[in-house]
């Protein structure tokens, strides 16, 4: 079975500019998350979205958005990027939700925001 | 104050020692993770708790929500177990992390 797929790996942004990144859950999972971490911060629960609605939500900014799709992919969107929303963006796909069943980590996406 | 904290923050070992992660919190929750992080990034999730005790491998995870503390137990420990370890509550469709235990495993 494959693993939690994102996508870039790696990205590099201008301050102001906007940034989407991708995350192809395992088969049958429904529960797409979404964390930052950031050496200063450790890891951030951001927001999840579970059959296509938003049903957790972390302490972060309208900046930072999110979708899923009927495959259970997801995006996040960050929109007028800044210094600080440079970090490890990690996605988790689980069969039930993060409350009820374990959680698959993808690799992350490393975003550097100049 | 982190509304989940952990400790130690570093721990260092002998191979073969048992170990002793603990984690606990300020707010109520319904589940607690307990994940593995190793140098380069990847998280793997090692446990998800609501009650009582899980055992995998040389791993065992405990909880007791009333007193809310869980901890995480790695008998027989190895140099591979040398990980940074992390904790993270559910609370209120909101999930709290701690800032993690680096633990290194000599051998």
């Amino acid at each position: 079975k494959a693993g939690v797929t994102q996508t870039p790996r790696y990205l590099i942004k201008t301050r102001g500019q906007q940034v989407t990144l991708s995350c192809s859950p395992i088969s049958g999972h429904r529960s797409v998350s979404w964390y930052q971490q950031t050496p200063g911060q450790g890891l951030q629960f951001l927001f999840e979205y579970f059959s296509e609605t938003q049903r957790n939500k972390g302490n972060f900014p309208g900046r930072f958005s999110g979708r899923q799709f009927s495959n259970s992919r997801s995006e996040m969107n960050v929109s007028t990027l800044e210094l600080g929303d440079s970090a490890l963006y990690l996605c988790a796909s689980s069969l039930a939700g993060t409350g009820r069943s374990p959680l698959h980590f993808g690799n992350g996406t490393r975003l550097t925001v100049t | 104050k982190n509304e989940v904290e952990q400790s130690p923050q570093n721990l260092t070992a002998q191979e073969g020692e048992f170990i002793t992660i603990n984690c606990s919190y300020s707010v109520g929750i319904s589940a607690l993770h307990w994940l593995q992080q190793h140098p380069g990034g990847g998280i793997v999730s090692l446990f998800m708790l609501s009650s009582g005790k899980k055992k995998h491998g040389r791993l065992i995870a405990t909880i007791n929500i009333q007193e809310k503390h869980s901890s995480l137990h790695i008998t027989a420990s190895h140099p591979r177990d040398s990980a940074v370890y992390i904790c993270a509550g559910l609370n209120n469709n909101d999930m709290r992390f701690g800032a993690g235990t680096r633990l290194t495993v000599k051998p």
